[in-house]
């Protein structure tokens, strides 16, 4: 059964930093990994989506790395600011599991400091 | 094209009533998902469906709780008989396509029992 843990379960920065969030997955075999932002009492915006043959997406100030063979993804957010405080999820889509799409992470609250 | 749009976006209910929801998924996506997170916790997969079918319903409780997704019209998540620990946000996400392609959520519906 495939399962996604990310790390740091919590993270505060000050505003401006170049910080990092980690994603990763027990089973290699997914059809693609997507990274979401959730902001309190809101529902998920997408973010990136990865398919499985790449290796990074990049949108603004966002970029996803994906390493299928270890079951890795990263996202990096540069110069970041108090607006991007939020819950970041990833998400993979089995490969083998025709229905239950999208496992989810425990999620990263990120908090950016003025 | 407006979004997935899910209502309404916060119910009431009293413990042994219906609970309702409904989510119409963005135009052109055949494929709805519904997932329900729970205060402080992840988000659980719940149950697929494509247009009058029900595609995988693993992670939906046997009991209380059945879906559907009309040819016409949206697709409801019904709970029966609900109790204080269905008190929860509920999310749907479209597809247009199976796997590959990119999720896209509501705003959710949270649900509280009172």
């Amino acid at each position: 059964k495939q399962e996604v843990t990310q790390i740091p379960a919590a993270l505060s920065v000050p505003e401006g930093e170049n910080l990092v969030l980690n994603c990763s997955f027990t089973d290699s075999a997914i059809y693609n990994l997507q990274w979401f932002r959730q902001d309190p009492g809101k529902g998920l915006t997408s973010l990136l989506l990865i398919q499985s043959s790449q290796r990074e997406q990049t949108s603004g100030r966002l970029n996803a790395s994906l390493d299928k063979s270890s079951g890795r993804s990263t996202l990096y957010i540069a110069a970041s600011q108090p607006g991007d405080s939020a819950t970041y999820l990833c998400a993979v889509t089995p490969y083998y599991d025709a229905g239950n799409m999208l496992t989810f992470g425990g999620g990263t609250r990120l908090m950016v400091k003025p | 094209n407006a979004g997935v749009m899910q209502n309404p976006r916060h119910l009431v209910r009293r413990r042994g009533q219906e609970a309702r929801l409904r989510c119409s998924p963005m135009k052109g996506h055949s494929h709805v998902y519904w997932y329900r997170q729970l205060p402080e916790e992840g988000l659980k997969f719940m149950v697929y469906l494509q247009k009058e079918n029900i595609i995988d319903e693993s992670g939906m409780p046997k009991e209380r709780f059945s879906a559907e997704f009309p040819k016409e019209g949206p697709s409801i998540l019904r709970i029966q008989q609900v109790v204080r620990g269905d008190s929860a946000a509920y999310f749907c996400a479209s597809l247009q396509g199976f796997a590959e392609t990119e999720a896209f959520f509501g705003q959710g519906t949270r649900l509280t029992v009172v």
